[in-house]
């Protein structure tokens, strides 16, 4: 079946560490997102890449790095930089600009201890 | 900055009710969406509409959309237990990339 996988579901990170979320998607889609949720609040967008070996900063970037070496694959960074980085990860994919449903992942929480 | 906010921020039915949700945006769009969440999950893209649609069916769904109102209405008839979850209006301006997200309405159906 074809769709989105974000790995792993809970991640814990210590204060001062970089940590890596995964994003694998078998949809063939061009476009994929990056979304932070914080509790009751909508999502907001992290980065976005269009194209292989291209993207683009989304409203929250700070604190974050992306790479998209690869069509299927868009893994999120959140360094040490980002202050605040305890919340719920999305990833997204589309087949083209944002007039075409998204697909999302499951998800990822992120916790800092 | 978030542009599409939607209305109540939280909503409790009675099985079998129908369920209204209000989303007001503040730019012209190219097209609005609806997502559901399941508490803890990902969304789920429920249906589009663009900007030259006027309302809009999906099963038990119903989206309406007045531009000159900058809103749109989500109706959910017939309510299911089941369907409790959070819904979020999303906007897109067409050639952009950016889908940009309300804050959600958290609709509760009690059994």
């Amino acid at each position: 079946d074809g769709g989105i996988t974000q790995s792993p579901k809970y991640l814990f990170r210590k204060e001062g560490q970089n940590v890596t979320l995964s994003c694998e998607q078998n949809l063939n889609h061009d476009a994929m997102y990056w979304y932070r949720q914080d509790p009751g609040q909508g999502l907001r967008l992290i980065y976005y890449s269009q194209i292989v070996n291209d993207f683009q900063k989304g409203d929250i970037a700070e604190g974050y790095s992306v790479s998209r070496e690869k069509k299927e694959s868009f893994p999120l960074t959140v360094t040490s930089a980002q202050k605040n980085p305890t919340a719920f990860y999305l990833c997204a994919s589309s087949t083209g600009p944002s007039g075409y449903g998204y697909t999302f992942g499951s998800g990822t929480r992120l916790t800092v201890v | 900055s978030q542009q599409g906010e939607e209305d109540p921020q939280a909503l409790s039915i009675q099985e079998g009710e129908n369920a209204t949700m209000n989303c007001s945006y503040k730019t012209s769009i190219n097209n609005l969406q609806w997502y559901r969440q399941n508490s803890g999950r990902g969304l789920v893209h429920l249906i589009l509409i663009r900007s030259n649609e006027r309302e809009k069916h999906s099963g038990r769904l119903r989206v309406t959309l007045d531009t000159s109102k900058k809103s749109s209405s989500l109706l959910i008839t017939a309510s299911r237990a089941a369907d409790t979850a959070s819904y979020f209006c999303a906007t897109g301006g067409g050639s952009n990339y950016k889908l940009t997200f309300g804050k959600g309405t958290l609709l509760t159906v009690n059994p």
